[in-house]
C-alpha cells in the first residue's frame, strides 16, 4: 500500500480483556517495528520484525504483550488480561531492509488503546 | 543504552519567526544517525530532517536545519520563517548505523510541544 496502515483507529476495551492491534506496512518493506506512545511521553521501543529473522522482542514490558508477523507483511501486536497502564497509542513503522544507512521509517498512524 | 533527552516541554514562537528546539543525548559509539520528527494532532510521525553523524557539515531541509555538535552530544533544531502549519510535538531520535538487529531501533526523546502564535 501507499502507507502504513494501522487498524482500529481507536479502541475502548474493558480491564481484563484481550486485544489485538494490526498493522500492515508498506509493500516491499522487510523490517516493522511496534512503539508505544503514554500519555505525554516519548516513544517505547517494543518490537522489530526483520525478515526471517528471530524477532527482538527485548521491549515488551511483560509477558501479556504479543507479536506476530505473518509471510513477511502484516503484523498483529496482541494484549492479554489488559490493564489500566496499558492505555497508550501503539504506533507501528516500516522501513526498508537493513542497513540502508540513510533511511528513517514511515510510521502509520497508530491505534488509541483505552481500558477502562 | 543510548539515551535521548530533550528539555524544553514546551516552546512557542510568533509566526514568521524563528525558533530552535534542544536535543542531547548520550551514546559511546561513534557513527550513528540522528532525526527530527514531527507529530501533529493525527498522530502519525513525520520525517523533518535527519543527519549523519560522519558528516560535519550541518543537515538542511527547506526552513528546517540542524545544529549539530558532536563533541557536545547536541543535536538542536531550527525552523525559520515559522508557519501555522509547524505546529506539533517534534521528537528528537537515534539510531545506532550497528549492523546488529538491535541496532535498528529508534530512541526517542520525550518530546517538545510546539506553538505557533498569529
Amino acid at each position: 500500500g501507499a502507507g502504513v496502515s494501522q487498524s482500529p483507529s481507536n479502541k475502548v476495551t474493558e480491564k481484563g480483556k484481550d486485544v489485538e492491534l494490526r498493522c500492515d506496512p508498506i509493500s516491499g518493506h522487510t523490517a516493522l517495528y511496534w512503539y508505544r506512545q503514554s500519555l505525554g511521553q516519548g516513544l517505547e521501543f517494543l518490537i522489530y520484525f526483520q525478515g526471517n529473522s528471530a524477532p527482538d522482542k527485548s521491549g515488551l514490558p511483560s509477558d501479556r504483550f504479543s507479536a506476530e508477523r505473518t509471510g513477511g507483511s502484516v503484523s498483529t501486536l496482541t494484549i492479554q488480561r489488559t490493564q489500566q497502564e496499558d492505555s497508550a497509542v501503539y504506533l507501528c513503522a516500516s522501513s526498508l531492509v537493513m542497513p540502508i544507512r540513510k533511511s528513517g521509517y514511515t510510521f502509520g498512524s497508530g491505534t488509541r488503546l483505552t481500558v477502562v | 543504552a543510548q539515551t535521548v533527552t530533550q528539555s524544553q516541554p514546551e516552546m512557542s514562537v510568533q509566526e514568521a519567526e524563528t525558533v530552535t528546539l534542544s536535543c542531547t543525548y548520550d551514546t559511546s559509539e561513534s557513527d550513528y544517525y540522528l532525526f527530527w520528527y514531527k507529530q501533529p494532532p493525527s498522530r502519525q510521525m513525520i520525517l523533518v530532517i535527519r543527519q549523519e553523524a560522519y558528516k560535519q557539515q550541518n543537515a538542511t531541509e527547506n526552513r528546517f536545519s540542524v545544529n549539530f555538535q558532536k563533541a557536545a552530544k547536541s543535536f538542536s533544531l531550527k525552523i525559520s520563517d515559522s508557519q501555522l502549519g509547524d505546529a506539533a510535538m517534534y521528537f528528537c531520535a537515534y539510531r545506532s548505523a550497528s549492523g546488529k538487529t538491535s541496532g535498528s531501533r529508534l530512541t526517542f526523546g520525550e518530546g517538545t510541544q510546539l506553538t505557533v502564535n498569529p
